[in-house]
């Protein structure tokens, strides 16, 4: 069946634009996930979405970031006056028991 | 401190080799744990879960001691395609929402 699928899957934009990462979970999955991975780096978890709960924001890492998810369809990932710091692959992930995880391809995002 | 810590590698060992990663996490309250692999420049993969009484699958056994709160992963007779990097992941307490992942360990498996 359908993976987990993210787009664009390449991103190169310049210092201070915004952009925005869509996310298209596996259908039926009620938990959805952002993280970020930089270059040689770890996961970092960013924010979660459970259904119609309120979010867990607690991992976004300024307030140029914010996400938003309609229902339990797709997600987006909002990255206001990009700065180089944020270049990185962002991975979105989506999990029917919050435990177990599907990730998709992810969007590698270069600020120039 | 980190909540998950792996000792990064690089592991460079030869086909037929037994190989094991161990990791160390934080939080005494973690309640679930895992093993994911990751290849280059691809997403992480769920390899498999790890159990208090410790599970097998083929080739790879995970052991989980919670007395001193670190994770293996054993890799018995390697294969070129193990090759990866590999993630060890921790979930905080009952109801936590977020997993934790560790760095990675590289195995690069030589012929």
């Amino acid at each position: 069946g359908a993976g987990v699928s993210q787009s664009p899957s390449n991103k190169v934009t310049e210092k201070g634009k915004d952009v925005e990462l869509r996310c298209d979970p596996i259908s039926g999955h009620t938990a959805l996930y952002w993280y970020r991975q930089r270059l040689g780096q770890g996961l970092e978890f960013l924010i979660y979405f459970q259904g119609n709960s309120a979010p867990d924001k607690s991992g976004l890492p300024s307030d140029r970031f914010s996400a938003e998810r309609t229902g339990e369809s797709v997600s987006t990932l909002t990255i206001q006056r990009t700065q180089q710091e944020d270049s990185a692959v962002y991975l979105c992930a989506s999990s029917p028991n919050k435990e177990t995880q599907y990730f998709g391809p992810g969007t590698r995002l270069l600020v120039l | 401190r980190k909540e998950v810590e792996q000792d990064p590698g690089p592991f460079n060992v030869p086909e037929g080799a037994t190989v094991a990663f161990n990791c160390t996490y934080s939080n005494s309250a973690s309640q679930s744990f895992f093993w994911y692999r990751q290849d280059c420049r691809k997403e992480p993969k769920l390899l498999m879960s790890v159990y208090s009484s410790g599970n097998e699958d083929g080739r790879f056994t995970a052991q989980l001691n919670r007395a001193s709160q670190y994770i293996s992963l054993l890799i018995r007779d390697s294969k070129l395609s193990d090759s990866a990097t590999y993630l060890c992941v921790a979930k905080g307490s009952t109801g936590a929402n977020n997993l934790f992942f560790g760095t990675g360990t590289r195995l690069t498996v030589i012929p």
